[in-house]
């Protein structure tokens, strides 16, 4: 069975600060694919990054990079000088990889990111 | 190009009653997904749609849940003889299926069983 584990429920940092949100994975799949989503306080998930399980190339992005290190099954999210508009809860999610497209994904609990200004 | 769309956004119903959501995905992807939220928690998938056949169910959908996609566009998730347990934000996502991973989600439904 798969499984997402976001071990830390809620943060709060101060504007400017580094955060790195934290994110373990569990699967039998030997291809699978992780991603990140965003839901600020109007409650719509916004998709942030996909990667695939064959390529453990970093990211980055703006503001934003991720970590994927498959010998520990974790895809860590950093948001480099935080802002207030990045407040919201980030899901991280999983999902196999077959022919044909995109499966169900299994989402962690979230995490709560407060930026204080 | 209008993203993925869901009526109505707010829902509050009596314990028993049928209620219905509609979602109507990206124009042109032929995947569409439910998903049900509930408070500190994230996104469960309920089923989902490729084209108008209905690929997956989760054991999450119990025989009061019905969901349909008749002409392959939008999609209706009917639940019969509401119980309050069912209160939750109910979430519709879609997706191209031909090498497209990633699924876009709709403002959600949000569900009151009083």
């Amino acid at each position: 069975a798969q499984k997402v584990t976001q071990a830390q429920t809620e943060i709060s940092v101060v504007e400017k600060e580094d955060v790195t949100l934290d994110c373990v994975y569990e699967t039998r799949d030997t291809t699978y694919y992780l991603f990140w989503y965003k839901q600020p306080p109007s409650g719509e998930l916004v998709f942030l990054i996909r990667r695939n399980s064959f390529d453990e190339q970093n990211e980055i992005s703006g503001r934003y990079s991720w970590n994927f290190q498959k010998s520990t099954s974790s895809f860590n999210f950093t948001i480099t000088a935080s802002q207030v508009v990045d407040s919201a809860v980030y899901f991280c999610a999983l999902s196999e990889a077959r022919r044909g497209g995109s499966e169900k994904l299994v989402f962690g609990k979230g995490m709560k990111l407060t930026v204080n200004p | 190009d209008t993203g993925v769309s869901q009526d109505p956004r707010h829902k509050i119903t009596k314990r028993g009653q049928n209620v219905t959501f509609r979602c109507d995905p990206i124009s042109e992807h032929n995947r569409l997904y439910w998903y049900r939220q509930t408070l500190g928690q994230g996104p469960e998938f309920l089923t989902y749609f490729q084209n108008e056949a209905q690929l997956e169910k989760s054991r999450l959908l119990s025989d009061r849940f019905s969901a349909e996609r008749p002409k392959g566009s939008f999609s209706t998730l009917e639940i019969q003889r509401t119980e309050q347990g069912d209160s939750a934000m109910y979430l519709c996502a879609s997706s191209l299926s031909e090498l497209q991973y990633e699924q876009y989600f709709g403002p959600g439904t949000r569900l009151t069983v009083t």
